[in-house]
């Protein structure tokens, strides 16, 4: 089975500073690899697909980079709004069984 | 839009069962897979399930394997959870979230399940 390791667990930064997380995959999984976020008491929102790809709407400081075991995923700008938990996520492709992988978890908060 | 609705959550007793609803509306129901994923208090998120578009395949994680019976009705544009079996470890917040190629792209909003004597 494919494990996915997240870092920090939790980070603590100001408003306009530069964060990244990073997720590492126990095996190649090439650029399989999105990143959602969770806002407390809400469900997670997909930010970006596919190691890069951002989705409609989500604003361009956030950005993911990555192939193979090794992705990052980094706002440019920290902005109070952004205060959540990030979340990596693999999902696997048959014949294994496509199960979703979650790396644990960062999280997000304003010094 | 697309509205992913979860509901049957509520509080039992270890080694009852619950079965757990969601129903989807503005996209074609049948078209998808669906999965549920679980989030325990405090804790991270959890891939609980998994079934194609048409029913024909499921797939379960290790935790909830010969517990937990994943289903739909494509009539009626609903998603189920039967949860045989419960332990209070599967207490939880349950997400029904719809399958968009290798990605999850709508999510619902949870029904919370909680184990407890």
């Amino acid at each position: 089975d494919i494990q996915m390791t997240q870092s920090p667990s939790s980070l603590s930064a100001s408003v306009g500073d530069r964060v990244t997380i990073t997720c590492q995959a126990s095996h190649d999984i090439s650029n399989d690899l999105n990143w959602y976020q969770q806002k407390p008491g809400k469900a997670p929102k997909l930010l970006i697909s596919d190691t890069w790809n951002r989705e409609t709407g989500v604003p361009s400081r956030f950005s993911g980079i990555g192939s193979g075991t090794y992705f990052t995923l980094t706002i440019s700008s920290l902005q109070p709004e952004d205060i959540a938990t990030y979340y990596c996520q693999h999902y696997g492709r048959l014949p294994a069984i496509p199960a979703l992988t979650f790396g644990g978890g960062t999280k997000v908060e304003i010094k | 839009q697309v509205q992913l609705v979860e509901s049957g959550g509520g509080v039992v007793q270890p080694g009852t069962s619950l079965r757990l609803s969601c129903t989807a509306s503005g996209y074609t129901f049948s078209r998808h897979g669906l999965h549920w994923v679980r989030q325990a208090p405090g804790k991270g998120l959890e891939w609980v399930a998994l079934i194609w578009y048409d029913g024909s395949k499921k797939f379960y994680g290790d935790s909830v394997k010969g517990r937990f019976t994943i289903s739909r009705d494509n009539s009626r544009d609903t998603l189920y959870l039967q949860m045989d079996s419960l332990r209070a470890e599967d207490t939880a917040m349950y997400f029904c979230a719809r399958l968009l190629g290798n990605i999850v792209d709508y999510w619902g909003q949870g029904t919370l399940v909680t184990v407890s004597s």
